[in-house]
Protein backbone atom coordinates (compact mmCIF):
# COMPACT_ATOMS: atom_id res chain seq x y z
CA UNK A 1 0.00 0.00 0.00
CA UNK A 2 1.60 3.25 -0.80
CA UNK A 3 2.22 6.04 1.87
CA UNK A 4 3.40 9.34 1.44
CA UNK A 5 5.71 10.91 3.99
CA UNK A 6 6.51 14.38 5.02
CA UNK A 7 7.99 16.26 7.37
CA UNK A 8 5.67 18.36 9.26
CA UNK A 9 7.79 21.15 9.14
CA UNK A 10 10.36 23.08 7.73
CA UNK A 11 12.31 26.51 7.92
CA UNK A 12 15.12 28.66 6.04
CA UNK A 13 16.23 32.30 5.76
CA UNK A 14 14.99 34.87 3.16
CA UNK A 15 17.37 34.81 0.30
CA UNK A 16 18.42 31.25 0.63
CA UNK A 17 17.31 28.28 -0.74
CA UNK A 18 15.54 25.08 0.63
CA UNK A 19 14.87 21.41 -0.53
CA UNK A 20 11.54 19.80 1.01
CA UNK A 21 11.25 15.83 1.04
CA UNK A 22 8.44 13.56 -0.25
CA UNK A 23 9.03 9.99 0.51
CA UNK A 24 7.62 6.96 -0.85
CA UNK A 25 6.48 4.04 0.97
CA UNK A 26 8.92 0.87 -0.32
CA UNK A 27 7.89 -0.66 -3.70
CA UNK A 28 6.56 2.56 -5.12
CA UNK A 29 9.89 4.10 -5.97
CA UNK A 30 8.72 4.80 -9.34
CA UNK A 31 5.55 6.67 -8.78
CA UNK A 32 5.50 10.32 -9.85
CA UNK A 33 4.14 12.67 -7.36
CA UNK A 34 2.42 16.14 -7.37
CA UNK A 35 3.15 19.01 -4.98
CA UNK A 36 0.41 21.80 -4.29
CA UNK A 37 1.30 24.71 -2.10
CA UNK A 38 -1.41 26.34 0.50
CA UNK A 39 -1.00 29.49 1.27
CA UNK A 40 -2.22 30.68 4.85
CA UNK A 41 -6.31 31.15 4.49
CA UNK A 42 -6.11 30.57 0.95
CA UNK A 43 -7.05 27.49 -1.80
CA UNK A 44 -4.12 25.09 -2.67
CA UNK A 45 -2.19 25.88 -5.63
CA UNK A 46 -0.74 22.87 -7.88
CA UNK A 47 2.95 23.66 -8.42
CA UNK A 48 4.23 20.62 -10.59
CA UNK A 49 4.56 17.06 -11.11
CA UNK A 50 7.92 15.51 -10.55
CA UNK A 51 8.83 11.81 -11.84
CA UNK A 52 10.78 9.47 -10.92
CA UNK A 53 13.63 10.49 -13.41
CA UNK A 54 13.59 14.01 -11.65
CA UNK A 55 12.00 15.78 -14.46
CA UNK A 56 9.06 17.40 -13.58
CA UNK A 57 6.69 20.17 -15.28
CA UNK A 58 5.32 22.87 -13.39
CA UNK A 59 1.62 24.45 -13.77
CA UNK A 60 0.77 28.16 -15.40
CA UNK A 61 2.94 31.33 -13.68
CA UNK A 62 4.90 28.82 -11.19
CA UNK A 63 8.10 31.23 -11.05
CA UNK A 64 11.36 29.65 -11.79
CA UNK A 65 12.45 29.60 -8.30
CA UNK A 66 10.53 26.48 -7.99
CA UNK A 67 11.67 23.16 -9.02
CA UNK A 68 11.50 19.51 -8.60
CA UNK A 69 13.74 16.57 -8.66
CA UNK A 70 13.74 12.87 -7.17
CA UNK A 71 16.44 10.87 -5.94
CA UNK A 72 15.33 6.47 -5.76
CA UNK A 73 12.16 6.79 -3.65
CA UNK A 74 12.31 10.76 -2.65
CA UNK A 75 10.99 13.47 -4.39
CA UNK A 76 11.91 17.40 -3.98
CA UNK A 77 10.69 20.74 -3.99
CA UNK A 78 13.41 23.47 -4.00
CA UNK A 79 12.69 26.51 -3.80
CA UNK A 80 15.54 29.13 -3.92
CA UNK A 81 15.82 33.02 -3.24
CA UNK A 82 13.30 32.27 -0.31
CA UNK A 83 10.66 35.16 -0.28
CA UNK A 84 8.05 35.85 2.05
CA UNK A 85 5.29 34.88 0.07
CA UNK A 86 6.76 31.71 -0.05
CA UNK A 87 5.47 30.44 3.52
CA UNK A 88 2.90 28.53 3.06
CA UNK A 89 1.84 24.25 3.81
CA UNK A 90 3.37 22.04 0.92
CA UNK A 91 1.80 18.80 -0.15
CA UNK A 92 3.11 16.21 -1.45
CA UNK A 93 0.18 13.74 -3.41
CA UNK A 94 0.99 10.43 -5.30
CA UNK A 95 -1.11 8.02 -7.08
CA UNK A 96 -1.48 4.50 -6.86
CA UNK A 97 -3.53 2.81 -9.98
CA UNK A 98 -6.80 4.40 -9.45
CA UNK A 99 -6.42 6.29 -5.80
CA UNK A 100 -4.81 9.84 -5.03
CA UNK A 101 -3.38 10.30 -1.82
CA UNK A 102 -1.32 13.39 0.09
CA UNK A 103 1.50 13.31 1.93
CA UNK A 104 0.29 15.07 5.56
CA UNK A 105 2.53 18.08 4.41
CA UNK A 106 5.32 20.03 5.75
CA UNK A 107 4.85 23.41 7.09
CA UNK A 108 7.55 25.79 6.03
CA UNK A 109 8.49 28.77 8.15
CA UNK A 110 10.87 31.56 6.01
CA UNK A 111 12.91 33.05 8.80
CA UNK B 1 -8.21 26.87 -18.39
CA UNK B 2 -10.88 25.77 -16.64
CA UNK B 3 -13.10 27.81 -14.02
CA UNK B 4 -14.63 26.15 -11.46
CA UNK B 5 -17.83 27.30 -9.30
CA UNK B 6 -18.83 25.50 -6.64
CA UNK B 7 -21.83 25.73 -4.41
CA UNK B 8 -22.62 27.70 -1.13
CA UNK B 9 -21.88 26.76 2.55
CA UNK B 10 -24.06 24.45 4.32
CA UNK B 11 -24.90 23.78 7.69
CA UNK B 12 -26.42 20.50 8.75
CA UNK B 13 -27.04 18.07 11.52
CA UNK B 14 -25.72 14.97 12.20
CA UNK B 15 -26.89 12.10 10.33
CA UNK B 16 -27.84 13.80 7.51
CA UNK B 17 -26.90 14.26 3.80
CA UNK B 18 -25.58 16.65 2.01
CA UNK B 19 -24.99 17.48 -1.71
CA UNK B 20 -22.13 19.90 -3.38
CA UNK B 21 -21.42 21.20 -6.80
CA UNK B 22 -18.87 21.80 -8.84
CA UNK B 23 -19.61 23.58 -12.41
CA UNK B 24 -17.04 23.82 -14.61
CA UNK B 25 -16.44 26.04 -17.62
CA UNK B 26 -13.34 26.93 -19.65
CA UNK B 27 -12.49 23.49 -20.84
CA UNK B 28 -13.22 20.11 -22.18
CA UNK B 29 -15.59 18.94 -19.27
CA UNK B 30 -14.66 14.85 -20.37
CA UNK B 31 -10.97 15.35 -20.94
CA UNK B 32 -10.80 16.32 -16.99
CA UNK B 33 -10.69 13.48 -13.97
CA UNK B 34 -12.49 15.44 -11.34
CA UNK B 35 -11.63 15.18 -8.02
CA UNK B 36 -12.81 15.70 -4.47
CA UNK B 37 -10.54 16.50 -1.55
CA UNK B 38 -11.57 17.91 2.24
CA UNK B 39 -9.49 19.37 4.46
CA UNK B 40 -10.62 19.63 7.78
CA UNK B 41 -10.14 22.89 10.24
CA UNK B 42 -6.41 22.98 10.94
CA UNK B 43 -5.88 19.74 9.12
CA UNK B 44 -4.25 18.59 6.05
CA UNK B 45 -5.77 17.49 2.10
CA UNK B 46 -7.74 14.11 2.26
CA UNK B 47 -8.28 12.60 -0.77
CA UNK B 48 -12.38 11.26 -1.43
CA UNK B 49 -12.50 10.40 -4.64
CA UNK B 50 -12.59 10.46 -7.90
CA UNK B 51 -14.64 10.22 -11.13
CA UNK B 52 -14.06 10.12 -15.11
CA UNK B 53 -16.72 11.77 -16.71
CA UNK B 54 -16.29 10.43 -19.90
CA UNK B 55 -16.71 6.78 -18.87
CA UNK B 56 -18.85 7.93 -15.62
CA UNK B 57 -16.22 5.49 -13.62
CA UNK B 58 -15.63 6.43 -10.06
CA UNK B 59 -12.80 5.61 -7.51
CA UNK B 60 -13.21 6.15 -3.54
CA UNK B 61 -10.88 6.30 -0.62
CA UNK B 62 -11.53 2.90 1.13
CA UNK B 63 -12.48 4.81 4.35
CA UNK B 64 -15.32 6.63 2.07
CA UNK B 65 -17.03 3.58 0.45
CA UNK B 66 -20.68 3.33 1.01
CA UNK B 67 -20.87 6.89 2.28
CA UNK B 68 -19.79 9.10 -0.49
CA UNK B 69 -21.20 8.85 -4.42
CA UNK B 70 -19.62 11.30 -7.17
CA UNK B 71 -21.39 11.82 -10.13
CA UNK B 72 -21.65 14.07 -13.00
CA UNK B 73 -24.09 16.10 -15.03
CA UNK B 74 -22.73 16.55 -18.40
CA UNK B 75 -25.42 18.41 -20.04
CA UNK B 76 -24.43 20.65 -17.36
CA UNK B 77 -20.75 20.25 -17.26
CA UNK B 78 -21.51 20.08 -13.42
CA UNK B 79 -19.66 17.41 -10.78
CA UNK B 80 -21.58 16.86 -7.29
CA UNK B 81 -20.23 14.59 -4.22
CA UNK B 82 -23.05 13.36 -1.51
CA UNK B 83 -22.21 12.18 1.44
CA UNK B 84 -24.36 10.10 3.70
CA UNK B 85 -24.10 9.97 7.43
CA UNK B 86 -22.92 13.24 8.55
CA UNK B 87 -20.96 13.25 11.88
CA UNK B 88 -19.13 16.28 13.27
CA UNK B 89 -15.63 15.00 11.85
CA UNK B 90 -17.24 15.68 8.09
CA UNK B 91 -17.15 19.58 9.20
CA UNK B 92 -14.65 20.58 6.27
CA UNK B 93 -13.73 22.94 3.00
CA UNK B 94 -14.66 20.56 0.12
CA UNK B 95 -12.62 20.83 -2.82
CA UNK B 96 -13.37 19.84 -6.26
CA UNK B 97 -10.04 19.14 -8.21
CA UNK B 98 -10.31 18.76 -11.66
CA UNK B 99 -6.89 16.78 -13.14
CA UNK B 100 -5.58 17.43 -16.82
CA UNK B 101 -3.00 14.75 -18.15
CA UNK B 102 -1.19 17.45 -19.43
CA UNK B 103 -1.47 20.70 -17.10
CA UNK B 104 -1.80 18.90 -13.75
CA UNK B 105 -4.82 20.11 -11.22
CA UNK B 106 -6.95 23.03 -10.88
CA UNK B 107 -8.58 23.72 -7.41
CA UNK B 108 -11.76 24.95 -7.02
CA UNK B 109 -13.11 27.74 -4.64
CA UNK B 110 -14.30 25.16 -2.03
CA UNK B 111 -17.57 24.42 -0.34
CA UNK B 112 -17.99 25.24 3.66
CA UNK B 113 -19.46 22.03 5.31
CA UNK B 114 -20.44 22.59 9.03
CA UNK B 115 -22.16 19.24 10.65
CA UNK B 116 -23.72 20.62 14.14
CA UNK B 117 -26.47 19.64 16.20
Amino acid sequence: QLVVTQSPSASASLGASIKLTCTLSSGHSTHAIAWHQQLPQQVPRFLMKVNSDGSHAKGVGIPDRFSGSSSGAERYLIISSLQSEDEAAYYCQAWDTDIRIFGGGTKLTVL
Amino acid sequence: QVQLVQSGAEVKKPGSSVKVSCKASGGTFVSYVFNWVRQAPGQGLEWMGHIVPFFGATDYAQRFKGRVTITVDRSTDTAYIQMSGLTSDDTAVYYCVPEDADYGYYWGPGTLVTVSS
